[in-house]
């Protein structure tokens, strides 16, 4: 079956524009997870949505950073004005229900360069 | 402030040798230390995971250790291949959390000839 899929797979944008990210998580998953994993660094959580709803955005850098998903499924990481320290790869991830007893399926990521 | 410190930063061995990675961690809320691997383009995909009411868990070639006194984890790799060549993270989560992880910086282990 298919698996996690986010687009673009690459983005390269000027500082102060603003970018979309999307994530098409595995079908019949409830939960949806943002990470964001910069170069050499290990993965950082962004956001979480239940349903469509994000009970937890505590990961959210700041207030250029946000995030809506519809019906269910579809999810999309939106910043504006885009700085230079935003460049980074932005992981999606799903999973059937929220809670460690179901895994984190990771799509490919998006690599996003701010130049 | 980083919640899990993950050593070494990079990691060669041998084919066959044994590849072990280490974590540690600082919020004793966490209840689930789950280890994946990375490839390069890909995401990460779940390797092995344990909770804390045991002190290890093996499948096949892959071992994690867990020490909850001293809040530490460390992952072995038994028998080390060139196709365990990856980045691989520890990371942990609590279930007041919904599970979001919080992950390791990562090791990049090569596994050579």
């Amino acid at each position: 079956g298919a698996g996690v899929s986010q687009s673009p797979s690459n983005k390269v944008t000027e500082k102060g524009k603003d970018v979309e990210l999307r994530c098409d998580p595995i079908s019949g998953h409830t939960a949806l997870y943002w990470y964001r994993q910069r170069l050499g660094q290990g993965l950082e959580f962004l956001i979480y949505f239940q349903g469509n709803s994000a009970p937890d955005k505590s990961g959210l850098p700041s207030d250029r950073f946000s995030a809506e998903r519809t019906g269910e499924s579809v999810s999309t990481l939106t910043i504006q004005r885009t700085q230079q320290e935003d460049s980074a790869v932005y992981l999606c991830a799903s999973s059937f229900q929220p809670g460690s007893s179901y895994e984190q399926y990771f799509g490919p990521g998006t690599r996003l360069t701010v130049t | 402030q980083q919640q899990v410190k993950q050593s070494p930063q990079s990691l060669i061995v041998q084919k066959g040798g044994i590849s072990i990675i280490n974590c540690a961690y600082e919020n004793t809320a966490f209840d689930y230390f789950p280890w994946y691997q990375q490839f390069p383009g890909k995401g990460p995909a779940l390797l092995i995971a344990i909770r804390p009411d045991v002190s290890e868990k093996k499948e096949g070639r892959f071992t994690i250790s867990f020490n909850k006194s001293a809040k530490q984890f460390s992952l072995h790799i038994m028998d080390s291949q060139p196709g365990d060549s990856a980045t691989y993270f520890c990371a942990a989560s609590h279930g007041g959390t919904a599970s979001k992880l919080t992950f390791g910086t990562g090791t990049r282990l090569q596994v050579t000839l």
